[in-house]
């Protein structure tokens, strides 16, 4: 079946370095990927997505790149704030597959 | 304007109850989710209902029980709770089941079974 791999964490940073949170998926077909967000005590926000592959996704500062041939989306930042600390999840939607299978979540905390 | 609407954001209970937590959605999608998060933050689906028809069924036991009275409304009725059943559920509604749809999902609601 389809399942997703994140990186563990939690990951602590200072503000402004560079952010890295690896994912990798197995699916069958074309899945769509996507990257979650869940700021504390709230739902869940889409962060970006891409739907074939090497599409980039982006958005307020992050980009995931779809890789098919390494199954990868990795998430990346180039500089954090503290704003950016939340759980983020990296989640896979398959061709017929009609609900989002998602990684186990990887804490950001940026200090300042 | 709330996209996806929860109630109630809270709730505690004592085991053997029955409790409900409703979900609507005023995007006009066509499909919508019940996810369950546990203490760890794993996010896994429950339900998805697709123009008020059952589209996934994932194994979910049977005191756990969906309901659709129209495509805005997705409700969840647990009876007879446990002490597993804490955690903090998601309603999430998308366009329609396509694969490439954005799911938007509510706030949650945190359940907590005493």
């Amino acid at each position: 079946g389809d399942s997703v791999t994140q990186m563990e964490g939690p990951v602590t940073l200072s503000e402004e370095a560079f952010l890295t949170i690896n994912c990798t998926y197995t699916a069958t077909g074309y899945p769509s990927l996507f990257w979650y967000v869940q700021y504390p005590g709230e739902g869940l926000q889409l962060l970006l997505k891409a739907t074939k592959a090497d599409d980039k996704g982006s958005n307020k500062g992050f980009e995931a790149t779809y890789r098919k041939e390494t199954t990868s989306f990795h998430l990346e930042k180039g500089s954090v704030q503290v704003s950016d600390s939340a759980v983020y999840f990296c989640a896979l939607r398959g061709g017929s597959n009609y609900k989002l299978t998602f990684g186990k979540g990887t804490l950001l905390t940026v200090n300042p | 304007d709330t996209a996806v609407s929860q109630t109630p954001k809270y709730l505690v209970t004592q085991m053997g109850n029955d409790k409900s937590i409703k979900c609507e959605q005023n995007l006009g999608h066509d499909t919508m989710y019940w996810y369950k998060q546990d203490s760890k933050k794993f996010l896994k689906i429950m339900f998805s209902y697709n123009n008020k028809e059952l589209i996934i069924n994932e194994t979910v036991p049977n005191r756990f029980s969906p309901k659709s009275p129209d495509k805005a409304h997705l409700n969840l009725h647990i009876n007879s709770l446990e002490l597993g059943d804490s955690a903090v559920y998601f309603c999430a509604s998308s366009q329609d089941a396509d694969s490439t749809d954005t799911q938007y999902f509510g706030p949650g609601t945190r359940l907590t079974v005493l």
